[in-house]
């Protein structure tokens, strides 16, 4: 597609429930980044994909949450048993490669847990 | 660990006057400086990168930015706000194969 795709744009979950988060990140971008955004508040780093290379998982807040990619394509981030804390927006970004490259942000999906 | 510091989290300005934004990092390498900025209703957009080389930057919409190495800082202005710059900023900083580290962004509004 022409940009990054994530989907869906909001979710409003129950707390407690599961929630899966989609990203389709541009067509031959090796690199793919999730990034928490809470209510004013900066981007938080959540984990990185690049190629076939182990995750890097260093930002995830707890075992609460995973994510998962297949080959240089879509992208799901899962949290499991949702806490209202995890209220925020999810943004995933896609690149070329790692380190210089500029990032393409998707619109983000807002997600609330009552 | 690298972080970034944003000091004002809202500034208001007049269209047509001129605009600074603060940003200060604090990284232990040669860091990679970037500006972000979020509009209302989009995703975030690369305004202009620093890497290396001169020191000033140019980037879209009329923006420029300046690496001080001295003052750790990397502020982003503007000759002459426009009302559709109204809009989250963030600056942001890496390094070699470091995740991007992103500020808490500042809120610019513009008034007529």
């Amino acid at each position: 597609g022409a940009g990054v795709s994530q989907s869906p744009s909001n979710k409003v979950t129950e707390k407690g429930k599961d929630v899966e988060l989609r990203c389709d990140p541009i067509s031959g971008h090796t690199a793919l980044y999730w990034y928490r955004q809470r209510l004013g508040q900066g981007l938080e780093f959540l984990i990185y994909f690049q190629g076939n290379s182990a995750p890097d998982k260093s930002g995830l807040p707890s075992d609460r949450f995973s994510a998962e990619r297949t080959g240089e394509s879509v992208s799901t981030l899962t949290i499991q048993r949702t806490q209202q804390e995890d209220s925020a927006v999810y943004l995933c970004a896609s690149s070329f490669s790692r380190g210089r490259e500029k990032l393409f942000f998707g619109s983000g999906t807002q997600l609330s847990v009552l | 660990a690298q972080s970034v510091t944003q000091p004002d989290i809202h500034i208001t300005v007049s269209e047509g006057a001129s605009l600074e934004l603060r940003c200060n990092y604090s990284y232990g390498a040669t860091p990679y400086l970037f500006w972000y900025v979020q509009s209302p209703g989009q995703g975030l957009q690369l305004l202009l990168k620093y890497f290396s080389g001169d020191t000033l930057v140019q980037g879209i919409k009329g923006f420029e930015a300046e690496f001080k190495r001295s003052q750790s800082s990397f502020n982003l202005r503007k000759p002459s706000v426009h009302w559709s710059d109204a809009a989250e900023y963030f600056c942001a900083v890496g390094a070699g194969n470091t995740p991007l580290v992103f500020g808490k962004g500042t809120r610019l509004s513009v008034i007529a």
